[in-house]
């Protein structure tokens, strides 16, 4: 079955440093999606970033990049020079054939940038 | 400013009052979706319409209807609903549905209060 990982339920950063979150996931299907959403405390669900399982080089969106572990299935979230602006909840999802192509969620990291 | 709007921000109703909820694209987007969030928990799909047809139905209770009655806009009707259904409802739309590169876009959200 498909599953996502998200191990970590809150980082701490210092502004302006780098940050990574962790994702891994499970899936049986050569071809899905993985993607990253921001969440604030509004609510609005932000997409962030994007990486295809047949990807040969790992997205990168401005300061957020993805580091994308084919074999070990893991999607890590990178976020350089954190500004206070990141705090926020932060999902990874995937999307794959096996599961109608339904957008499935991790369970979240809740990320806080210290000034 | 996110491109999917939702209405209303925020929603406090009685048991046995009927709403709606409403969600609107103007992105071509064929694929609009209903999420229902629980505080600190990853969204979860309700519906899923694709080019105006109800797709996926995940197992949700009659009490909430939803309606798609053009390509912009989805609906989501509300009756009886039940204290434990309080939560924040997102709207997204994509492309389209099947396809494991497609991100959503996701709106504002409703938070839904039951009395």
């Amino acid at each position: 079955a498909q599953k996502i990982t998200q191990t970590q339920p809150g980082m701490f950063v210092q502004e302006k440093e780098a940050v990574t979150l962790d994702c891994t996931y499970d899936t049986s299907d050569q071809s899905y999606g993985l993607f990253w959403y921001k969440q604030p405390s509004s609510g609005e669900m932000i997409f962030l970033i994007y990486q295809g399982s047949y990807d040969e080089q790992n997205a990168t969106e401005g300061r957020y990049s993805l580091n994308f572990q084919k074999a070990r299935k893991s999607a890590n979230l990178v976020i350089s020079a954190s500004q206070l602006g990141d705090s926020a909840m932060y999902f990874c999802a995937m999307r794959d054939f096996y599961n109608n192509n339904d957008m499935r969620f991790g369970a979240g990291t809740r990320l806080t940038v210290k000034p | 400013d996110t491109e999917v709007t939702q209405t209303p921000k925020h929603l406090v109703m009685g048991m046995t009052n009927k709403k709606s909820l409403k969600c609107e694209q103007h992105m071509g987007h064929r694929a609009m979706y209903w999420y229902k969030q629980k505080a600190k928990k990853p969204p979860e799909l309700m519906f899923v319409y694709s080019y105006e047809k109800l797709s996926i139905n995940e197992s949700v209770p009659s009490r909430f209807s939803p309606e798609c009655p053009n390509s912009s806009l989805l609906n989501l009707h509300l009756h009886a609903l039940q204290p434990e259904d309080s939560a924040l409802y997102l709207c997204a739309s994509s492309q389209v549905w099947m396809g494991v590169n497609q991100p959503q876009h996701f709106g504002d959200g409703t938070r839904l209060s039951i009395l």
